[in-house]
């Protein structure tokens, strides 16, 4: 079975500044890995998602994501934060293409600081 | 606009009760799904559909029951038998296209809490 982890529960940056948030996943074979965000009482947006082809994977409002099958990461960034993108960002890792195959990491809160 | 309806946004449970979450969807989607979201934890899957008149216990069922009657809706029921109700649910729905995976939608969420 696979597994997914999110090291960071909690970083903060200012506003402006770089962002990366670490995704590190367990399985056997090449796996769906995706990247959603979540604002505060609301539902799941997704962010970018990969399964094979280029490893550097661009997304919506700015985020991109690198698939490292070395060290087994799937890490998430963007070169300007801003304000708007305090939520908490949330790595799944899938063993096929069903979601009813999705694992989800525990999540990490992004605070911007102005 | 298509999309994913949650309703109540709130809800409060007495002890004993039953109650039912409302998930509506517009977006013409096979699958449905209902997971539990719990402070610092990743979402956990009650029960999934990929079919209407067909759902799949997922991997915390207990204490919640579902049906699927209409490929727009699928309710959630949590029964006096779930003993700590009290979480975020979400309801998401998915095509899902194996090339690329599935891509899911969500709802805005229910908060439910125990009176």
């Amino acid at each position: 079975a696979q597994s997914v982890t999110q090291p960071d529960i909690h970083i903060t940056v200012s506003e402006g500044a770089s962002l990366e948030l670490r995704c590190n996943y367990s399985y056997g074979a090449t796996p769906y890995l995706f990247w959603y965000v979540q604002s505060p009482g609301q539902g799941l947006q997704l962010l970018l998602k990969y399964f094979s082809g280029d490893t550097l994977v661009q997304g919506i409002k700015g985020f991109e994501a690198e698939f490292k099958r070395s060290q087994s990461s799937f890490n998430l960034r963007k070169p300007s934060v801003h304000w708007s993108d305090a939520a908490e960002y949330f790595c799944a890792v899938g063993a096929g293409g069903s979601a009813r195959q999705l694992t989800f990491g525990s999540g990490t809160q992004l605070t911007v600081l102005p | 606009d298509g999309g994913i309806t949650q309703s109540p946004k709130y809800l409060f449970r007495k002890e004993g009760q039953n109650v039912t979450l409302s998930c509506e969807q517009n977006l013409n989607h096979d699958a449905m799904y209902w997971y539990r979201q719990d402070p610092g934890q990743g979402l956990r899957l009650i029960y999934y559909s990929q079919i209407v008149n067909d759902f799949q216990k997922g991997d915390i069922a207990e204490g919640y029951s579902v049906s699927r009657e209409k490929k727009e809706s699928f309710p959630l029921t949590v029964t006096s038998a779930q003993k700590n109700p009290t979480a975020f649910y979400l309801c998401a729905s998915g095509q899902r296209r194996e090339a690329v995976g599935e891509k899911l939608f969500f709802g805005s969420g229910t908060q439910l809490s125990v009176l």
